[in-house]
């Protein structure tokens, strides 16, 4: 059964360090997410993405933030100068379409920052 | 600000028992919903979609959808142990495909 991949499944950052989260969609999907989730708290949307750039993002993706899909089937997540703040599990998700359509997550990334 | 409310329990039944687990959202504009089982440290797994007022069965499972209310549930019928989880509620308000995820209901099915 197809499934959205993620790696790494836990990285562990410095404060103020660059990292880059990795995600294979499923291959017939066009429509890319990624969200978080602190510990204990709700899963937060943070940026969807269609044919090649945002569809939509929430007040979280500030500009430490960007995605990019560098090849065919990547979809990835920059976070840069990182804080504390961002120790979370970060999820991609991907669908066939927007709107009424069915979402599948990937295994998620565990990120903490020291 | 866009909504989904969700006891957030836990709500314990026993096996076999049926468990009604509730939702509630406040953007008028949603169309889908959804529901997802989350184990403890795992990721969001889908349920059951739901984009009509009525109900929609799978297997054990039977979304309930209310627009007039604002109102979603999922019944687990014969529930199981293996069921314990985190139920997780979400609205899709728009046609970008984002959802908006409630707090999640903890559910345990007690031998």
């Amino acid at each position: 059964e197809p499934e959205v991949t993620q790696t790494p499944s836990h990285q562990v950052t410095q404060m103020g360090q660059e990292v880059i989260l990795r995600c294979v969609p499923i291959s017939n999907h066009l429509y890319f997410y990624w969200y978080r989730q602190i510990l204990g708290q709700k899963v937060e949307f943070l940026v969807s993405f269609y044919n090649n750039e945002i569809s939509e993002k929430s007040e979280i993706f500030d500009d430490q933030f960007s995605v990019e899909r560098p090849d065919g089937s990547n979809f990835t997540l920059k976070i840069r100068s990182t804080k504390l703040e961002d120790s979370a599990m970060y999820f991609c998700a991907s669908s066939e379409s927007g709107g009424i359509t069915e979402a599948f997550f990937g295994q998620g990334t565990r990120l903490t920052v020291v | 600000q866009k909504e989904v409310e969700q006891n957030s329990g836990p709500l314990s039944v026993p096996e076999g028992a049926i468990a009604s687990l509730n939702c509630t959202y406040s953007d008028r504009v949603s169309q889908s919903f959804f529901w997802y089982r989350q184990y403890s440290g795992k990721s969001p797994e889908l349920i059951m979609s739901i984009y009509s007022n009525g109900d929609k069965e799978d297997g054990r499972f039977t979304a309930q959808l209310n627009k007039a209310s604002q109102y979603v549930s999922l019944l687990i019928r014969d529930s199981q142990p293996s069921d314990s989880a985190t139920y997780l509620c979400a609205a899709s308000p728009s046609n970008t495909g984002k959802l908006i995820f409630g707090q999640g209901t903890t559910l345990q099915v007690k031998p």
